[in-house]
């Protein structure tokens, strides 16, 4: 059983549009991490969050909000898509006291 | 900041070859997570370490935080170990991982 599942998996949208990202985990993780991977770049930290209710910056916020209703579910939200945000998207999981991450399998979101 | 950077950035291997691949870091970090991702892009977690070494099967991973580097070594190399392997540290400000540029393996018959 896949312990992080992203939706959707693939998602084409135009630029102005909204985009919601969403991640559930069934680890019972305190934490949770939205990243993005480009040609280049490895995977940046977007946000991430403490548990139900938190959100925190992470190094490239700019652009996105996240929202983490609770436990299990974490979204990362693109009020206003541009193409720049064309990417793949990593959410991930893990316990608060350690820095061990277990990934979703990625959703790639094309911004035309 | 915080930076980590991955050697070599890509990878030749035969069959039943071995090899080892590096990361260093240009901060002190307090654990590394190596990861290799598949042909499907998914991210799979081979390692974890605080300190000193882990092995699994044909895979060995050793972490020096006073040297500030760690390392994975591929044993008898096979074809499904092609793919990109990606160290992330632990960063030194908030709960979050810095990767590397990852190391494309590509093994062949």
């Amino acid at each position: 059983e896949a312990a992080v599942t992203q939706s959707p998996r693939n998602k084409v949208a135009v630029t102005g549009g909204k985009v919601t990202l969403s991640c559930n985990q069934t680890n019972n993780h305190n934490n949770m991490y939205w990243y993005r991977q480009d040609t280049g770049h490895g995977l940046r930290l977007i946000h991430y969050s403490y548990g139900a209710g938190s959100t925190e910056k992470g190094d490239i916020p700019d652009g996105y909000k996240a929202s983490r209703p609770s436990q299990e579910n974490f979204s990362l939200i693109l009020e206003l898509a541009t193409p720049s945000q064309t990417s793949v998207y990593f959410c991930a999981s893990g316990e608060g006291g350690s820095y061990e991450q277990y990934f979703g399998p990625g959703t790639r979101l094309t911004v035309l | 900041g915080d930076q980590v950077e991955q050697s070599p950035s890509a990878l030749s291997l035969h069959e039943g070859t071995s090899s080892a691949l590096r990361c260093n870091f240009t901060t002190t970090t307090r654990s590394v997570q190596w990861f290799r991702q598949n042909s499907r892009g998914s991210l799979i977690n081979l390692f974890y370490l605080a300190s000193g070494t882990k092995e699994n099967g044909r895979l060995k991973s050793a972490f020096d935080s006073k040297e500030l580097y760690s390392t994975l070594h591929i044993r008898d190399a096979q074809l499904e170990d092609s793919g990109t392997y990606f160290c992330a540290a632990e960063g030194s400000s908030g709960n979050k991982l810095i990767f590397g540029i990852g190391t494309l393996l590509s093994v062949k018959p």
